[in-house]
């Protein structure tokens, strides 16, 4: 079993809905991120959260330490955020990240 | 604007020539990092570094190595290159804290053996 799982693995929905990816993970950790990557390979880091709650424009992302879930929230979706979304957390026990394998999410318009 | 550069976006090879792909950031950064990207299979970390001349291997070093003789540049080496090794290449670099910072990556760099 992977110590960090990402549902969906893909996602398609229409423009404007409010969608939600799940990270859940297994080891104790000192913060959690999230990253988006585009077609052509540039990773851009959304979030990087210890606990609570963070927005960012049209994304928000909660983290719940007890039960080692966290979520990416993108209200009103556009085609422009088709993109892979990767969870990864640094593990207590060193400053490695533990990555997810990505969400794939596709916007039609 | 915090850069990480990567010398090369797309590189041909062939098997057996030996290749660098050089990771440039400008943030003042201890940690750096070479991941690659392979379809399915999510980021794998080859090789990190925590200071200069400093080295760690990561989950897939074999058949790789690494140079950082100043803190803004970590260097990833194919001493031969094989065609299992045709893929996309990441460099990313954080501060240094067990607390977490805020990663950055460079932009990739495509690398095909053939």
């Amino acid at each position: 079993k992977n110590e960090v799982e990402q549902s969906p693995q893909n996602l398609t929905a229409q423009e404007g809905e409010f969608i939600t990816i799940n990270c859940s993970y297994s080891v104790g950790i000192s913060a959690l991120h999230w990253l988006q990557q585009h077609p052509g390979g540039g990773i851009v880091s959304l979030f990087m959260l210890s606990s609570g709650k963070k927005k960012h424009g049209r994304l928000i992302a909660t983290i719940n330490i007890q039960e080692k879930h966290s979520s990416l929230h993108i209200t009103a979706s556009h085609p422009r955020d088709s993109a892979v979304y990767i969870c990864a957390v640094r593990a207590d026990s060193n400053y490695q990240l533990i990555w997810g394998a990505g969400t794939k999410l596709i916007i039609k318009p | 604007d915090v850069k990480v550069t990567q010398s090369s976006r797309y590189l041909v090879k062939r098997t057996g020539e030996k290749v660098f792909l050089e990771c440039v950031q400008d943030m003042d950064h201890e940690n750096m990092f070479w991941y690659r990207q392979d379809p399915g299979l999510g980021l794998r970390l080859i090789y990190f570094s925590y200071d200069v001349k400093m080295k760690e291997k990561g989950d897939i070093p074999e058949g790789y190595s690494v140079s950082r003789e100043k803190k803004e540049r970590f260097s990833l080496i194919l001493e031969s290159a094989s065609t299992n090794q045709t893929s996309m290449y990441l460099c990313a670099s954080s501060l240094w804290t067990h607390s977490g910072n805020t990663i950055y990556f460079g932009e990739g760099s495509w690398l095909t053996v053939v």
